[in-house]
C-alpha cells in the first residue's frame, strides 16, 4: 500500500520563475493538504483540497495556488518565486469523513531559489 | 486562535536516559493532539495521538497524556536509544476549523551512546 508520494524530490529555480509540485495521496484518502516547512521550523499550512476545491487556506499570498484532480492527486503551484520561498514543501493526505484523524505525510519536495 | 508552543532544543541525552519534551497548546474548539517525528531528509511520521482530555497516546515506548486543565501534551520516554535521534513536532487539529494542523517549531533530539 503506497503512502503519500511527492515529486520531484528536489528542485532548483531562480527568482521570478514558476514551479509546480505534485502529490499522490495515500490509497483511500480523499483530502490533500500542503505545508511549507522552512529550515528549522515547523510546517506551516498553505491550503487544503477536497472534492477538487480549495476548502481552507492559511496565511499565504495568491502566488500560491493549487489543484486537485478527480483521482485525488494534487498540484501546488507557486508563481513569481522569491528567495523566501526556499523550503521543504510537504503534502499530507487524510480521509475527510474520519473526523480528527492524523494526516499522513510524504517525504516532501526541497525547493531552492537562487 | 489555535497554536502550539514547544520546548526549544536542541536536546542531547545519553542512551537510556529519560526524555521529556514539553508541549502546550491554545485552541478555540476541541482539538486532537499529535506528536510527529521527522528523521533527516524525510517527511513527518505520526508517533502518537490523543483525541480527548485524559487520553494517553503511546507508541514505541513514547507516551503523552492530553491534559486539558494545563493545556499540555508532553512527550515522554523512559529510556531513549540512539535510533530515537530526530526532530519531534507537537501538533493540534481542530475539527471545528476544518482539520487544519497547527505545528510547533520542533525539538531536535540527539541521543549519544
Amino acid at each position: 500500500d503506497a503512502g503519500v508520494t511527492q515529486s520531484p524530490t528536489h528542485l532548483i529555480k531562480t527568482r521570478g520563475q514558476q514551479v509546480t509540485l505534485r502529490c499522490s495521496p495515500k490509497s483511500g484518502h480523499d483530502t490533500v493538504s500542503w505545508y511549507q516547512q522552512a529550515l528549522g521550523q515547523g510546517p506551516q499550512f498553505i491550503f487544503q483540497y477536497y472534492e477538487e476545491e480549495e476548502r481552507q487556506r492559511g496565511n499565504f499570498p495568491d502566488r500560491f495556488s493549487g489543484h486537485q484532480f478527480p483521482n485525488y492527486s494534487s498540484e501546488l503551484n507557486v508563481n513569481a518565486l522569491l528567495l523566501g520561498d526556499s523550503a521543504l514543501y510537504l503534502c499530507a493526505s487524510s480521509f475527510r469523513g474520519a473526523g480528527n484523524q492524523p494526516q499522513h505525510f510524504g517525504d516532501g519536495t526541497r525547493l531552492s531559489i537562487l | 486562535g489555535n497554536s502550539v508552543t514547544q520546548m526549544e532544543g536542541p536536546v542531547t541525552l545519553s542512551e537510556e536516559a529519560f526524555l521529556t519534551i514539553n508541549c502546550t497548546y491554545t485552541a478555540t474548539g476541541y482539538p486532537s493532539l499529535f506528536w510527529y517525528v521527522q528523521y533527516p531528509g524525510e517527511g513527518l511520521q505520526l508517533l502518537l495521538k490523543a483525541t480527548k482530555a485524559d487520553d494517553k497516546g503511546s507508541n514505541k515506548g513514547f507516551e503523552a497524556t492530553y491534559r486539558k486543565e494545563t493545556t499540555s501534551f508532553h512527550l515522554e520516554k523512559g529510556s531513549v536509544q540512539v535510533s530515537d535521534s530526530a526532530v519531534y513536532f507537537c501538533a493540534l487539529s481542530d475539527w471545528l476549523t476544518g482539520n487544519q494542523f497547527y505545528f510547533g517549531t520542533g525539538t531536535s533530539l540527539t541521543v549519544i551512546p
